[in-house]
């Protein structure tokens, strides 16, 4: 079975500092990957996406995220940080190809909270 | 523009209490889906819809129950509202396809006293 970790539960940073948010999968087959966002008091928004192609994959907010096959991440990253990135980050995996039933779903993380201070 | 709604914000509900919780979505997508949020485990599917009528249970279905006698609405219910239901509840939908994006509603908080 699919499962994912987020190692951390928190990261502080200071405005305009570099930050990644780290995510590793576990799966015997091939899988499709997301971060989502969840700003405070909303629903989550997607930010990126990997399916194929490029490993190195550009989200919006100017949020990037590398997949690893090798080590089975796909850590996000931002150069610049600003305080309206302070949000819950989460990472998912979902199953790659014609499966049915119950594998039609995303595994998430436990999300890693972005907090950026002045 | 995309749209997915739920019926409440904030609910607050005795134990024992059969509790219905709304979804609607306006993008025509066959994929519904109903998820809880706690802290520390991240989300969690409760259940999932793929078409009208049609459903299957996700990781936590005990507890819970669903509708979708329409494409564009998903009902999670309650049937005996416990206070280990206390929770963010969210919606959401996607076109079929697993690479698709899941588009989630601004959530659900329910208090069970």
């Amino acid at each position: 079975a699919q499962s994912v970790t987020q190692l951390d539960s928190q990261v502080p940073v200071f405005e305009e500092a570099p930050v990644e948010l780290r995510c590793n999968y576990s799966s015997s087959v091939s899988v499709y990957l997301f971060w989502y966002v969840q700003y405070p008091n909303q629903g989550l928004q997607l930010l990126l996406k990997y399916l194929s192609g490029s490993t190195l994959v550009k989200g919006i907010n100017g949020f990037e995220a590398e997949f690893n096959k090798s080590q089975t991440s796909f850590h996000l990253r931002k150069p610049s940080v600003h305080i309206s990135d302070t949000a819950e980050y989460f990472c998912a995996v979902t199953l790659r190809g014609n499966y049915g039933g119950a594998t039609n779903k995303l595994i998430f993380g436990t999300g890693t909270l972005l907090a950026v201070q002045p | 523009d995309v749209k997915v709604t739920q019926s409440s914000r904030y609910l607050v509900k005795r134990t024992g209490e059969k509790v219905f919780l709304e979804c609607v979505q306006d993008m025509d997508h066959e994929n519904m889906f109903w998820y809880r949020q706690d802290p520390g485990l991240g989300l969690r599917l409760i259940y999932f819809s793929y078409d009208v009528k049609m459903k299957e249970k996700g990781d936590i279905p005990e507890g819970y129950s669903v509708s979708r006698e329409k494409k564009e609405r998903f009902s999670l219910i309650l049937e005996s509202a416990s206070t280990n239901q206390t929770s963010m509840y969210l919606c959401a939908s996607r076109v079929t396809g697993r690479g698709e994006t899941q588009y989630f509603g601004p959530g659900t908080r329910l208090l069970v006293l």
